[in-house]
Parts: C-alpha cells; sequence; structure tokens
C-alpha cells in the first residue's frame, strides 16, 4: 500500500487554465512535499508545508491535515510548467525520509 | 545560488561490479540522503546520513550498499556488487536540518548490464 496517492496520473491542460494537483496520504506526517521534476529528472522543490496555504508566483500549495490531504495549484498555466509534479510526505516518527507518491504528469499546449 | 552536484552524470557498468556514487552537498547543509528512481517508478528513499552516521536506511539498503563522507564535502553511495535491478537514477540531497527542504542534485543515472 502507498503511503502517498496522487491525482490525476496524468494531466493535460492549454495554456492559461487553472490546474489542481491533488494529494492524499494514509500516515501521520510532520510536513509535506511538493517537487517538480523536469523531463531530464532534475528534481526541484517547490514547496515544504506543515499547515494552512504558501504561495509562490503562480503556484499555491495547500493541506488540510485533519483531511489527510493537499493540493497544489497553478494559475495561468504556461507550456514551461510541463513537467512531473511530486507530492512527498515526511512521516512523524523519522526524521528527514520521505514517501514519495508517484507524480502527475502535467503537459500544458500552447 | 549553492547548489547539490553528483558527478558521474551516467555510468554503465557490468552486473557484479562495484560502483561509487559522488555528491557534494550545499556546505552548510548537515544531512545528506540518497535516494534512487527506476525508470518509470517513484522516487524511493535509500538512506540519510547525520554526524558521520546513518541515521536511518530503508529496506532497499542492504549489505551491499555502503554510504561514506570521506572528506568535509564529499558524501558518496557504494554499491559493492552490482545488479541489474540497480539500473536506476540515484539522487543525492542535503538538507539544514531534518525537517527543512531537501536539496536535490541533478542525479546519476547507472545502467547496468
Amino acid at each position: 500500500k502507498n503511503e502517498v496517492e496522487q491525482s490525476p496520473q496524468n494531466l493535460t491542460a492549454q495554456e492559461g487554465e487553472f490546474i489542481t494537483i491533488n494529494c492524499s496520504y494514509s500516515v501521520g506526517i510532520s510536513a509535506l512535499h511538493w517537487l517538480q521534476q523536469h523531463p531530464g529528472g532534475g528534481i526541484v522543490s517547490l514547496f515544504m508545508l506543515s499547515s494552512g496555504k504558501k504561495k509562490h508566483g503562480r503556484l499555491i500549495a495547500t493541506i488540510n491535515i485533519q483531511e489527510k490531504h493537499s493540493s497544489l495549484h497553478i494559475t495561468a498555466s504556461h507550456p514551461r510548467d510541463s513537467a512531473v509534479y511530486i507530492c512527498a510526505v515526511a512521516r512523524g516518527s523519522t526524521l528527514g525520509r520521505l514517501y514519495f507518491g508517484r507524480g502527475t504528469q502535467l503537459t500544458v499546449w500552447p | 545560488e549553492p547548489e547539490v552536484t553528483q558527478t558521474p552524470s551516467h555510468q554503465v557498468t557490468q552486473m557484479g561490479q562495484e560502483v561509487i556514487l559522488h555528491c557534494v552537498p550545499i556546505s552548510n547543509h548537515l544531512y545528506f540522503y540518497w535516494y534512487r528512481q527506476i525508470l518509470g517508478q517513484k522516487v524511493e528513499f535509500l538512506v540519510s546520513f547525520y554526524n558521520n552516521e546513518i541515521s536511518e536506511k530503508s529496506e532497499i539498503f542492504d549489505d551491499q550498499f555502503s554510504v561514506e563522507r570521506p572528506d568535509g564535502s564529499n558524501f558518496t553511495l557504494k554499491i559493492r556488487s552490482t545488479k541489474l535491478e540497480d539500473s536506476a537514477m540515484y539522487f543525492c540531497a542535503s538538507s539544514v536540518g531534518p525537517r527543512e527542504t531537501q536539496y536535490f542534485g541533478p542525479g546519476t543515472r547507472l545502467l547496468v548490464l
């Protein structure tokens, strides 16, 4: 059983559309991470959050601890946003170890 | 901006050979990690390292694997006798603390033939 589930697995959008990617987890966590994986494989950390909401540019991440759910939103999507978006959690019982979802492949067409 | 670096970017080896993957974490970071991603699969944790000791390891990290911080800047992952199923992208990451943002290196793509 995977501790972290993401949906959708694949997402296609037209440039300018509002995007939402969802993440659910089944364990107690100390933090949730949203990561971006580029086509070449490199991984970039977008957000780390343990409560509420964070915003960076056109990206917004929210988390609901009670419902064990997080969302990543992209406003005014652009073709350069095309990448795999990965949700990962740090469990409360461990130090640093991340448990990863399978990722959401986002493709934004011009 | 400081970044995590990894070498080599690609490595091809024969089954049964030893490989060493190299990482230079960000200089003021204290926690170091190795992850791997088999092609088409999710990223998986291998090991975390702090204060010159393994702080946690996964079930994947068996006796064939070892990590070392040989000097003040490098962090290495050794696979003693590679298997076909070790073929994957290996990522190094580092963080200031165990519950802080982790910064990932670009990865080493290992192919075992």
